[in-house]
């Protein structure tokens, strides 16, 4: 299986909204209900912050909302802060396997 | 509070053995998938593969088959992630996280694995 394609980065103002894409095909993305997205702000570990497509861990800020339409999943972050800065990923699990993206800088300018 | 408390960094050279550690809390470590990812310096994450506690079943990426091997020890709640015969290409960050469902929902801080002669 191949990684999920992502755009290498996405940059916005404070206040803005930014959304990030996630392709894959009808045999992982768009096949299943199960595409998380993962923060991982620099020298940390990664978090959840979205999984099963749209659902939102508590304790998650409500700026972050998933969503799908065929084999793209996007993340978006509203209102973006300065503590939005990092690396987002999706995550795929298809058949007790997971396929991550290749990762997408976000940067707040 | 579920936690993930991974060994501390490792400096080998090529040709040796290692065994990195992950030790779960907070939790009914038998009942719940253990993933290992790998993450390259300034690259992105790549899944390893998972074990599942309760009876050791494994799960392993194609790319990591044969390469690695995942074990674990229930009396004392912890995942192993091992090589046998390190390379330098395997020089990375290793993180080992909780499988709640679909995703992972816990992450340890990392270990980090230096191969160098």
């Amino acid at each position: 299986q191949s990684a999920l394609t992502q755009p290498a980065s996405v940059s916005g103002s404070p206040g803005q909204s930014i959304t990030i894409s996630c392709t894959g095909t009808s045999s992982d993305v768009g096949g299943y209900n199960s595409v998380s997205w993962y923060q991982q702000r620099p020298g940390r570990a990664p978090k959840v912050v979205i999984y099963d497509v749209v659902i939102r861990p508590s304790g998650v800020s409500s700026r972050f909302s998933g969503s799908r339409s065929g084999n793209t999943a996007s993340l978006t972050i509203s209102g973006l802060q300065t503590e939005d800065e990092g690396d987002y990923y999706c995550g795929s699990y298809v058949d007790s396997t997971t396929i991550f993206g290749g990762g997408t800088k976000v940067t707040v300018l | 509070e579920v936690q993930l408390v991974q060994s501390g960094a490792e400096v080998k050279k090529p040709g040796e053995s290692l065994k990195i550690s992950c030790k779960g809390s907070g939790y009914s470590f038998a009942n719940y998938w253990v993933g290992w990812v790998r993450q390259m310096p300034g690259r992105g994450l790549e899944w390893m593969g998972v074990i599942y506690p309760g009876d050791s079943d494994t799960r392993y990426s194609p790319s990591f088959q044969g390469q690695v091997t995942m074990s674990v020890d229930n009396s004392i709640t912890t995942a192993y992630l091992h090589w046998s015969s390190l390379k330098a290409s395997d020089t990375a960050l290793y993180y080992c996280a909780r499988q709640y469902g679909r995703n992972f929902d816990a992450w340890g801080e990392g270990a980090l694995v230096t191969v160098s002669s």
